[in-house]
C-alpha cells in the first residue's frame, strides 16, 4: 500500500524566499509529526497534529515556521523568509493514532537555502 | 541539551560479525525506546522497540538490551550482512503526554564489509 509521501523531494531557495513543504500521510492515520534532520544528525521534533488540531509546536525553531493540517489529512510546513540555517531534510511521519503505534516516515524534503 | 547520546558515530563490521550500538539517556520520564534504520535518501524505519519493564527484546537478528538503572540501552545486530549497512538511530520518548514525541540520538553509520 502507499506510504507517507512528501513533495517536493528537493527544494532550493534563495535566502529570504518563502517555501511550502507538503506531506501526504497514510490514509486514515490520525497523528502526524514533522521533524527536521540536519546533515549528519538525528531527526529533531518540530510539531505534532492529532487530526486537524496542532497539539504541540514546541519544536518549531522560530515564528518563521508554520504548519497546518486543515482537514486532518494533508499537512503543509511553511517556512517564511528562509535562512541558510534552515537547510535540512524535513521529515513527516504518521501513525494510526496510539502512543506506541509505529511512526511511518516519508522520504523527506531536502531544503537547501542559498 | 543532548537528551539521548549515541555511540559510536561510525562502525565497520565484517560480514557475519556482531554490530553493537549504544545509547544513554538522561530523562527518567522516558518510557519508550525504539531503534530506527535509515538508508540514504529514505526516511527512518522502525526496527525494534522496548519498554522499560523488560531488559531485553529480540526480533530476528536484532536485539535490544536495556539497563534502567544505568539509563542505557543498546542494539545488537547478529550475523551482520552487507544489506544492514545503513545509519541507525536510537530514540526515546515519554508516552505520558498521550503522543509519541521522539528524541533521537545523533546516529551511527554502520558499514558491513563482505
Amino acid at each position: 500500500g502507499a506510504g507517507v509521501s512528501q513533495s517536493p523531494r528537493y527544494k532550493v531557495a534563495k535566502r529570504g524566499q518563502d517555501v511550502a513543504l507538503r506531506c501526504d500521510p497514510i490514509s486514515g492515520h490520525v497523528s502526524l509529526f514533522w521533524y527536521q534532520q540536519a546533515l549528519g544528525q538525528g531527526p529533531e521534533f518540530l510539531t505534532y497534529f492529532q487530526n486537524e488540531a496542532q497539539l504541540d509546536k514546541s519544536g518549531l525553531p522560530s515564528d518563521r515556521f508554520f504548519a497546518e493540517r486543515p482537514e486532518g489529512s494533508v499537512s503543509t510546513l511553511k517556512i517564511q523568509r528562509t535562512q541558510q540555517e534552515d537547510s535540512a531534510v524535513y521529515l513527516c511521519a504518521s501513525t494510526v493514532g496510539g502512543t506506541t503505534d509505529t511512526q511511518y516516515f516519508g522520504p523527506g524534503t531536502r531544503l537547501t537555502v542559498l | 541539551q543532548q537528551q539521548v547520546k549515541q555511540s559510536p558515530q561510525s562502525l565497520i563490521v565484517q560480514k557475519g560479525g556482531i554490530s553493537i550500538i549504544n545509547c544513554a539517556y538522561e530523562n527518567t520520564a522516558f518510557d519508550y525506546f525504539p531503534w530506527y534504520q535509515q538508508f540514504p535518501g529514505k526516511g527512518p524505519a522502525l526496527l525494534i522497540a522496548i519498554r522499560p519493564d523488560v531488559s531485553e527484546k529480540k526480533e530476528g537478528r536484532f536485539t535490544i538490551s536495556f539497563n534502567k538503572s544505568a539509563k542505557q540501552f543498546s542494539l545488537h545486530i547478529m550475523d551482520s550482512q552487507p544489506g544492514d549497512s545503513a545509519t541507525y538511530f536510537c530514540a526515546a520518548s515519554s508516552l505520558s503526554g498521550g503522543y509519541n514525541k521522539l528524541i533521537f540520538g545523533a546516529g551511527t553509520r554502520l558499514a558491513v564489509h563482505p
